[in-house]
């Protein structure tokens, strides 16, 4: 099983700021990764699929890199309804995994 | 749009069968993939399984032995069976659609998602 490691656990940061969360992947997955934002009481949306292709009608302040085991999702200025829990997911193997998930709060 | 909801039990007894179906709408089945993803504080977001319109379907060699997904193109519906269930089955399952990009629909990426249900095992 391939095991994803995301860091930090949680992010503390003002509206404005820029958001850098890391995805680790314990053996080479390419490109396949995908991030996710969940909400408290909702289900999880899709935001970057192929490590940096945005998910249709998500913003462009969201951005995806990385390739191979280290991964990151940036928020390039966060906006008041981007505080939310972020999940990656790999497709590399056929057993799909998720990350423990960051958790963006404001400070 | 396509959206999907979730339904059945939310609590099913220990050894029993967990089963749930989900109902989609504002699109076509005949052109992804359907899965089923489920999330609990202890084990965090882990994947069921898909099924794709055809029949095809893919396990998560963890649950596979437990596992089957069904579709019913016709009434717009798939439906998940989990036996022989304990506690640690007791999860929010969310269904979900295989996310479709321009010509292509991935069978491993999610989007849109239903709201979820909780499902407890408890006798």
């Amino acid at each position: 099983e391939i095991v994803l490691t995301q860091s930090p656990g949680t992010l503390s940061l003002s509206p404005g700021e820029r958001a850098t969360l890391s995805c680790r992947a314990s053996q080479n997955i390419g490109k396949y990764l995908a991030w996710y934002q969940q909400k408290p009481g909702q289900a999880p949306r899709l935001l970057i699929f192929d490590a940096s292709n945005r998910a249709t009608g998500i913003p462009a302040r969201f951005s995806g890199s990385g390739s191979g085991t280290d991964f990151t999702l940036t928020i390039s200025s966060l906006e008041p309804e981007d505080f939310a829990v972020y999940y990656c997911q790999q497709r590399d193997s056929w057993q799909l995994t998720f990350g423990g998930g960051t958790k963006v709060e404001i400070k | 749009q396509v959206q999907l909801r979730e339904s059945g039990p939310g609590l099913v007894k220990p050894s029993e069968t967990l089963s749930l179906d989900c109902a989609v709408s504002g699109g076509s089945m005949k052109t992804s993939y359907w899965s089923w993803i489920r999330q609990s504080p202890g084990k965090g977001l882990e994947w069921i399984g898909y099924i794709y319109y055809t029949g095809t379907t893919n396990y998560n060699p963890s649950l596979k032995s437990r596992v089957t997904i069904s579709i019913d193109t016709s009434k717009n519906q798939f439906s998940l069976e989990m036996n022989s269930v304990t506690a640690a089955d007791t999860a929010v399952y969310f269904c979900a659609r295989g996310y479709c990009h321009d010509t292509m629909c991935y069978a491993a990426y999610y989007d849109p998602w239903g709201q979820g249900t909780l499902v407890t095992v408890s006798s």
